[in-house]
């Protein structure tokens, strides 16, 4: 079964260093996500992404943060300086486009963690 | 605000009983309600979906949707302990280009063997 593949699977940094997190969604789906989900809290959109453009964005997803889908495989999440409060689960999604409303197919996700 | 509503549980029942999952949801113009499984320290799995007012039935899964109350629900028959997780409803209001979901909090189910 097709699945969406993020990597790397976990992520340290220090606090004001840029991360790219990457993701390879599922080939025939048309939108993209990216959700976090800080520890014991629950998942929270950041962003989502369709015909090469970002759709919406959540009140987290400031300057600090980029999406790009640099070629017609991979979608990345940058952060440019990161923060204490960043470090979390990052879990990139993709989904079909239909009128019904398809579901989020997730990846196993990228821990982050900042020092 | 879009809210998405659970009891955080946790909720314990016995190996072979029917575990009950509830969630409300605020926002009315929401179409399209999922249900996933988290286990710790995984990604969501997808459960169900449901899209119609009714019962959707898919194994040992029942997920009820009730637009009129703003309720959804899942129900999962012959308990076991594997299906000790995180329940996640997901809520998504459908506008061309933008297919957001909004998560609840999620409920914390344990099987007791």
């Amino acid at each position: 079964e097709p699945e969406v593949t993020q990597t790397p699977s976990h992520q340290v940094t220090q606090m004001g260093q840029e991360v790219i997190l990457r993701c390879v969604p599922i080939s025939n789906h048309l939108y993209f996500y990216w959700y976090r989900q800080i520890l014991g809290q629950k998942v929270e959109f950041l962003v989502s992404f369709y015909n090469n453009e970002i759709s919406e964005k959540s009140e987290i997803f400031d300057d600090q943060f980029s999406v790009e889908r640099p070629d017609g495989s991979n979608f990345t999440l940058k952060i440019r300086s990161t923060k204490l409060e960043d470090s979390a689960m990052y879990f990139c999604a993709s989904s079909e486009a239909w009128q019904g409303g398809s579901p989020l197919h997730f990846g196993n996700g990228t821990r982050l963690t900042v020092t | 605000q879009k809210e998405v509503e659970q009891n955080s549980g946790p909720l314990s029942v016995p190996e072979g009983a029917i575990a009950s999952l509830n969630c409300t949801y605020s926002d009315r113009g929401s179409q399209s309600f999922f249900w996933y499984r988290q286990y710790s320290g995984k990604s969501p799995e997808l459960i169900m979906s449901i899209y119609s007012n009714g019962d959707k039935e898919d194994g040992r899964f029942t997920a009820q949707l009730n637009k009129a109350s703003q309720y959804v629900s899942l129900l999962i028959r012959d308990s076991q302990p594997s299906d000790s997780a995180t329940y996640l409803c997901a809520v998504k209001e459908v506008n061309f280009g933008n297919e957001k979901l909004t998560f609840g909090t999620g409920t914390r189910l344990t099987i007791i063997p």
